[in-house]
């Protein structure tokens, strides 16, 4: 079965600063990976995702994340955080052509200060 | 407006008490699922359904139960086996089952 691991539990940033949330997994074959994002009192939305090409893929709201196959993760990254990126962020993933074995890490809070 | 309804908002209920969740989607998904949520825990998967009047059971379907007679509904009964209840509960619909997942507002339950 595969597993996701996001180290980072608590982020605290200040406005401006740049944002880079690990994201890894555990899965022998090819997978598709998924970033979603829950806004305080809000549901969770899909951010960006990963099905296949270029491993670099932009999302909405600034965000983008990178595949790198050989390490296995999914970064997510933000040149420059604003007090609204102040969420939960959640990195996910499933075995390709599997999308109710959908897999989710313990997620990141993310806390932007002004 | 499309999307996904999960009705109540909070809900609370005596401890061995069954209650049901609803959960309901206009866009005409095939797929639905029930996630529950923990803080610290991420979501983890109760059950999910590819298609009407047909289920699979997730990583923690233990004290659950489902439905599915509509293809627009997947109402998830927590049962009084369920241990510890007491969650913020997810639903979401895909189009197909290798389809990215949209979620619903969630329910909040408390068992007291």
């Amino acid at each position: 079965a595969q597993s996701v691991s996001q180290h980072n539990h608590h982020v605290i940033l200040s406005e401006a600063a740049s944002l880079e949330l690990g994201c890894n997994y555990s899965y022998g074959g090819t997978v598709n990976l998924f970033w979603y994002v829950q806004y305080p009192g809000q549901h969770l939305q899909l951010l960006l995702k990963y099905f296949s090409g270029d491993p670099l893929v932009k999302g909405i709201k600034g965000f983008e994340a990178e595949f790198i196959k050989s390490k296995f993760s999914f970064n997510l990254r933000k040149p420059s955080v604003q007090w609204s990126d102040t969420a939960e962020y959640f990195c996910a993933v499933n075995p390709t052509g599997t999308a109710s074995k959908l897999t989710f890490g313990t997620g990141t809070r993310l806390q932007v200060t002004l | 407006d499309g999307g996904i309804t999960q009705s109540p908002k909070y809900l609370f209920r005596k401890e061995g008490q069954n209650v049901t969740l609803s959960c309901e989607q206009n866009l005409n998904h095939d797929a639905m699922y029930w996630y529950r949520q923990d803080p610290g825990q991420g979501l983890r998967l109760i059950y999910y359904s590819q298609i009407v009047n047909d289920f699979q059971k997730g990583d923690i379907a233990e004290g659950y139960s489902v439905s599915r007679e509509k293809k627009e509904s997947f109402p998830l009964t927590v049962t009084s086996a369920q241990k510890n209840p007491t969650a913020f509960y997810l639903c979401a619909s895909s189009m197909g089952k290798t389809d990215t997942q949209y979620f619903g507002p969630g329910t909040r339950l408390t068992v007291l």
